[in-house]
């Protein structure tokens, strides 16, 4: 069966600092990955998804990048946190190829930017 | 622009009634339809989805969806409420060959006993 891992569950860290969150997904290959963020228990904003290794797409122009090394492996960066970063962000997963297969996301982290 | 509506914040329900959460969806195409749920601190689950045929879903723990192309909805039901039921609930939309869910504000349940 398919699982995806995400780390850590929570993070504090002061203004000005670097971010970097890992998602990685184990029981399948080549998935659709995405990153969302979650504000104040709520909707949910898509922040970047990846189809491919190296291949990212970016929905919200922001001081946060994402990257895909490895086939089951994203990672969510950032070089100077601000305050409004803070949130819960989720990673998650689909199957490519099959547009009606859902999104299987993370637990989560829960970012308080200081 | 693909859109999706849930226009109750919440809904509040007793134990044993019925439970309808609402959504609605803008579309261009034919849609792929979602609903999730959420508990505290936790990542979403997914609960049901519609593709195409039977316009009735049903999906896990009891929840079961109705699809209505003329009003572009997409309305979570369950017969019998739970108290265990009382979290967030997202519907989402996905377009054929699409990579993206676009996903409603969230509509939160409360189940009281």
């Amino acid at each position: 069966s398919q699982t995806i891992h995400q780390w850590p569950a929570t993070l504090v860290q002061p203004v000005g600092s670097p971010l970097s969150l890992e998602c990685t997904v184990e029981g399948t290959s080549n998935p659709n990955l995405y990153w969302y963020r979650q504000a104040a228990g709520r909707g949910l904003q898509l922040l970047f998804y990846s189809v491919g290794i190296g291949q990212i797409s970016s929905e919200v122009p922001q001081n946060l990048s994402a990257s895909r090394p490895q086939d089951r492996q994203f990672i969510l960066s950032s070089k100077k946190l601000l305050l409004s970063d803070s949130g819960f962000y989720l990673c998650a997963w689909r199957r490519t190829g099959e547009s009606y297969s859902p999104l299987h996301f993370g637990n989560g982290t829960r970012l308080t930017v200081t | 622009a693909q859109s999706v509506a849930q226009p109750e914040d919440q809904v509040n329900v007793a134990e044993g009634n019925p439970l309808t959460v609402k959504c609605t969806y803008s579309v261009s195409g034919n849609p792929y339809l979602f609903w999730y749920v959420q508990y505290p601190n936790r990542g979403l689950q997914f609960l049901l989805k519609y593709i195409t045929g039977d316009n009735l879903v049903k999906g896990s723990y009891g929840f079961e969806a109705e699809f209505n192309k003329s009003q572009t909805s997409f309305h979570l039901k369950k017969p019998s409420a739970l108290v265990s039921d009382s979290a967030l609930y997202f519907c989402a939309v996905r377009y054929t060959g699409g990579f993206k869910t676009i996903f409603g504000a969230g509509t939160r349940l409360f189940v009281k006993a």
